[in-house]
């Protein structure tokens, strides 16, 4: 199993550009987590989908923020206008399913420079 | 809502020295609890976790959590530690009842092990 793909690993863009973060949960996972990790604020978490539904994205910090999954294999993290202060790590992790049994499986991260 | 602790921000150990890494919650209900390790560059990847039964847990690479409920404490243990222990220590927390498997991450504790 290829485990959770996140693509780019890196993107370095200027304030103001549109980012596009990708994820590719692992196959048969039904549930799919977006976190922001950085030095001040710790892993927080974004938004969270179910059966490519959004169940709570409260997390997410304002409204340049943006998540899609349009199908069960496939999710992206969109920030438009992109700001210096939304530089960071995005982390996107999969489940097996809604039971809080089941473990989240964490993706490699998407390191996002805003200058 | 709930919250979860990690008292320690960084520690610093000695080889073959003991770690207990503190982690606290405040939730009165049932919960699930997790102990996730992110190696220096790597994402993050499960340790150990407790869903019931024996509160004492043991997870990969010689670690071990204990669960104490009249003190909302899930504390990681190693009784003799590695370089290649050198990571950030993530605690989490599911509280049974939220929506799903959202877990809620403490903000980490970083152990440098030194040879």
């Amino acid at each position: 199993d290829a485990g959770v793909i996140q693509s780019p690993r890196h993107e370095v863009t200027e304030m103001g550009q549109e980012v596009t973060l990708r994820c590719k949960p692992i196959s048969g996972h039904n549930s799919l987590f977006w976190y922001r990790q950085t030095m001040m604020r710790g892993l927080e978490l974004l938004i969270y989908f179910n059966n490519n539904v959004p169940i709570d994205d409260s997390g997410m910090p304002e409204d340049r923020f943006s998540a899609k999954m349009p199908n069960a294999s496939f999710s992206t993290l969109k920030i438009q206008p992109s700001e210096p202060r939304d530089s960071a790590v995005y982390f996107c992790a999969s489940s097996p399913g809604r039971s809080s049994y089941n473990e989240q499986f964490f993706g490699p991260g998407t390191r996002l420079t805003v200058l | 809502a709930q919250s979860v602790s990690q008292h320690n921000h960084h520690v610093i150990l000695s080889e073959a020295a003991s770690l207990e890494l503190g982690c606290n919650y405040s939730y009165g209900g049932t919960v699930n609890l997790f102990w996730y390790v992110q190696y220096p560059g790597q994402h993050l990847q499960l340790l150990l976790k407790y869903f019931s039964g024996d509160p004492l847990v043991k997870g990969i690479k010689g670690f071990e959590a204990e669960f104490i409920k009249s003190k909302f404490s899930f504390n990681l243990r190693k009784p003799s530690v590695q370089w290649s222990d050198t990571a950030e220590y993530f605690c989490a927390v599911n509280a049974l009842g939220n929506a799903g498997n959202m877990l809620t991450f403490g903000g980490g504790t970083r152990l440098m092990v030194k040879p």
